[in-house]
């Protein structure tokens, strides 16, 4: 069975740094492409970054770039997000994606809660 | 707001068909394939449907997809109480991110 598992999450001061991982396994994980989703409690879902199998190719949502990185770790399964410069708006679950192809995210960790606050 | 425009709601009784749109522009859902994915109250989102009327195995047919030119509609057939959840339309966006729906909360009456 594949399984995704988010830690990382917390409270953080406006400015400051934090940076999720996402344990996979249940699959080969360098195949898949994988994606950052965040949800603010009660609201929707917004798209946050996707990163291929090898690495190479990164797309990031307008609200986030330059400030966070997407990356992985094959040898050790796992999908990173490094936020820096966190805002309060960037307060959110955040979830990890595994796609099917590229955008078809049909495996969902069950998210780690980011607190950006003073 | 949201790109992809979703109401925000829709309600039905048990057994009836409860159909859901979404609407976008030529950039995303114009060009791109469409995915539907349910979110449980408290539980991380479903995928439902992909490339626009695709089931992932283990979805039932009551769930159908389609789509046509920058609109999308997922329909629900034979409704019953577990159906109730927030429904989410998404695409990929030429300008190269992806894009969500605002979401719609399906009530069972």
């Amino acid at each position: 069975e594949v399984q995704l598992v988010e830690s990382g999450g917390g409270l953080v001061q406006p400015g400051g740094s934090l940076r999720l991982s996402c344990a996979a396994s249940g699959l080969t994980f360098s195949f898949h492409w994988m994606h950052w989703v965040r949800q603010v409690p009660g609201k929707g879902l917004v798209w946050v970054s996707r990163i291929n199998g090898d690495g190479g190719s990164t797309n990031y949502a307008d609200s986030v770039k330059g400030r966070f990185t997407i990356s992985r770790d094959n040898a050790k399964n796992t999908l990173y997000l490094q936020m820096n410069s966190l805002r309060a708006e960037d307060t959110a679950v955040y979830y990890c994606a595994k796609a099917i192809v590229r955008n078809d995210m049909d495996v969902w960790g069950q998210g780690t809660t980011v607190t950006v606050s003073s | 707001q949201s790109v992809l425009t979703q109401p925000p709601s829709a309600s039905g009784t048990p057994g009836q068909r409860v159909t859901i749109s979404c609407s976008g522009s030529s950039s995303n859902i114009g060009s791109n394939n469409v995915y539907w994915y349910q979110q449980l109250p408290g539980t991380a989102p479903k995928l439902l449907i992909y490339k626009n009327d695709q089931r992932p195995s283990g979805v039932p047919d009551r769930f159908s997809g389609s789509k046509s030119g920058t609109s999308a509609s997922l329909a629900i057939s034979g409704l019953r109480s577990e159906d109730e959840a927030d429904y989410y339309c998404a695409a990929w966006d030429d300008s190269l991110s992806g894009v969500f729906g605002g979401g719609t909360k399906l009530t069972v009456l």
